[in-house]
């Protein structure tokens, strides 16, 4: 199987506070993970890209001192939403790629952490 | 540049009855094209996918789908849909930057009795 979990999967936190997510895949490893965002019915957007050992890759309009990332193992990556504000509320999702790349290769989804802040 | 336009962001049918959730693509490279499944308050769940192989595509959950390069299109299809099918539809393309995905704006399934 390819098992990705999230912790925590619901958080409530005050404005200005930190908030850290954790992404793990569970039984494989993951060279690379990938943190989406979604908003209510809508679709899901591409934060970045997380490399383990390197910095990640952020996508355009992403404010990587706000968004840090963090891939300090093959199996983990953690994403902090530093000094959140409500409009930071959200759905976040990673997903975790096995291989080393190829576009055919399946990315694997965790069940999402979804933020509220106050 | 990629993207992925799914046609109908609501569809329902009849429990039984046939599903057809649209996808069609634009890719400046020969496309990879996915189709994942989301629960409500849940993550994404692969039904099938396409990599240059078989142009119909056997899935998860009896769903397939058939890759139409003249058409640009990879429709999902599931022939009796059952009320457990009810959920977002959400259709993607690799772009082949890193193995990123762009995906659709999703479909959301509704089976009624």
């Amino acid at each position: 199987g390819a098992v990705v979990s999230q912790h925590p999967s619901r958080v409530i936190c005050k404005s200005g506070t930190s908030v850290k997510i954790e992404c793990r895949s569970l039984d494989f490893q993951a060279t690379t993970m990938f943190w989406y965002r979604q908003f209510p019915k809508q679709s899901l957007m591409l934060m970045a890209t997380s490399n383990e050992g390197s910095k990640a890759t952020y996508e355009q309009g992403v404010e990587k001192d706000k968004f840090l990332i963090n891939h300090a193992s093959l199996t983990l990556s953690t994403l902090t939403v530093t000094s959140a504000h409500p409009e930071d509320s959200s759905f976040y999702i990673c997903s975790a790629r096995k291989g080393t790349g190829g576009r055919q290769e399946t990315q694997y989804f965790g069940p999402g952490t979804r933020l509220l802040v106050l | 540049a990629q993207s992925v336009t799914q046609l109908g962001s609501h569809v329902s049918v009849s429990e039984g009855a046939l599903v057809l959730l649209r996808c069609n693509y634009s890719s400046s490279v020969p496309p990879y094209l996915f189709w994942y499944v989301q629960y409500p308050n849940q993550g994404l769940q692969l039904l099938l996918k396409y990599t240059s192989a078989a142009t119909l595509v056997k899935g998860i959950n009896g769903f397939e789908a058939e890759f139409k390069k003249s058409e640009t299109s990879f429709h999902l299809t599931k022939p009796s849909a059952h009320m457990s099918d009810a959920a977002e539809y959400f259709c993607a393309v690799n772009t082949g930057t890193a193995s990123k995905l762009t995906f659709g704006t999703g479909t959301r399934l509704q089976v009624t009795l």
